[in-house]
């Protein structure tokens, strides 16, 4: 199975200061039909996940321009540019290049 | 407006069974794979099973093969978690959502694994 290493499990940041939260692949994430299938999911306390990206760097509808995604083949990042009190929350990568589907063990994001 | 409203879940003793659901609304149902994700308390997400939109194909975590069954009617526009032979590690929050990209997810259910 493919493993997603996220680290720090937590990553304390300061209201309005920038964010990076990585995800890094056991192995490519580049299906053979060229695409690289990496989402990321926020989870607050007490909700089921959210997506905010997919495709790697796709924002979903509805989610802040100040999340961004990036990276390819096995590192990926989730940039938060300015850190809003409601950004707390668990942040996951996930792909689904490979079967089965697996999820990183997630990093939270905590505001100082 | 896309909806997913799981049930089912409960208080079920060690090798007991249950039987969840997740009615879909809102999209046309068959057209889509559908998946189980549980979360155990204070954990992280793991992928459970998945089903074709025909319900012609299933695949399953190597945790839950044997004992979990997957199906669908899709003229219900319902999903289905059959769920035997529990264990207390099966306890979690069982989450279905759509596809393998995970737009969307339900609210979840609680299902409880104890004596």
């Amino acid at each position: 199975d493919v493993v997603l290493t996220q680290s720090p499990l937590s990553l304390p940041v300061t209201l309005g200061q920038p964010a990076s939260v990585p995800c890094r692949s056991s192995q490519s994430l580049v299906h053979s039909d060229g695409n690289t299938y990496l989402n990321w999911f926020q989870q607050r306390p007490g909700q089921s996940p959210r997506r905010l990206i997919y495709m790697v760097s796709n924002r979903d509808s509805g989610v802040p321009d100040r999340f961004s995604g990036s990276g390819s083949g096995t590192v990926f990042t989730l940039n938060i540019s300015r850190v809003e009190a409601e950004d707390a929350a668990v942040y996951y990568c996930m792909q689904g290049t490979h079967r089965p589907l697996t999820f990183g063990g997630g990093t939270k994001v905590e505001i100082k | 407006e896309v909806k997913l409203v799981e049930s089912g879940g409960g208080l079920v003793q060690p090798g007991g069974s249950l039987r969840l659901s997740c009615a879909a609304s809102g999209f046309t149902f068959d057209n889509f794979w559908m998946h189980w994700v549980r979360q155990a308390p204070g954990k992280g997400l793991m992928w459970v099973s998945r089903i074709k939109g025909d319900g012609g194909m299933t695949e399953y975590a190597d945790s839950v093969k044997g004992r979990f069954t997957i199906s669908r009617d899709n003229a219900k526009n319902t999903l289905y978690l059959q769920m035997n032979s529990l264990r207390a590690e099966d306890t979690a929050v069982y989450f279905c959502t759509r596809s393998s990209t995970m737009g969307y997810w339900g609210h979840g259910t609680l299902v409880t694994v104890s004596s």
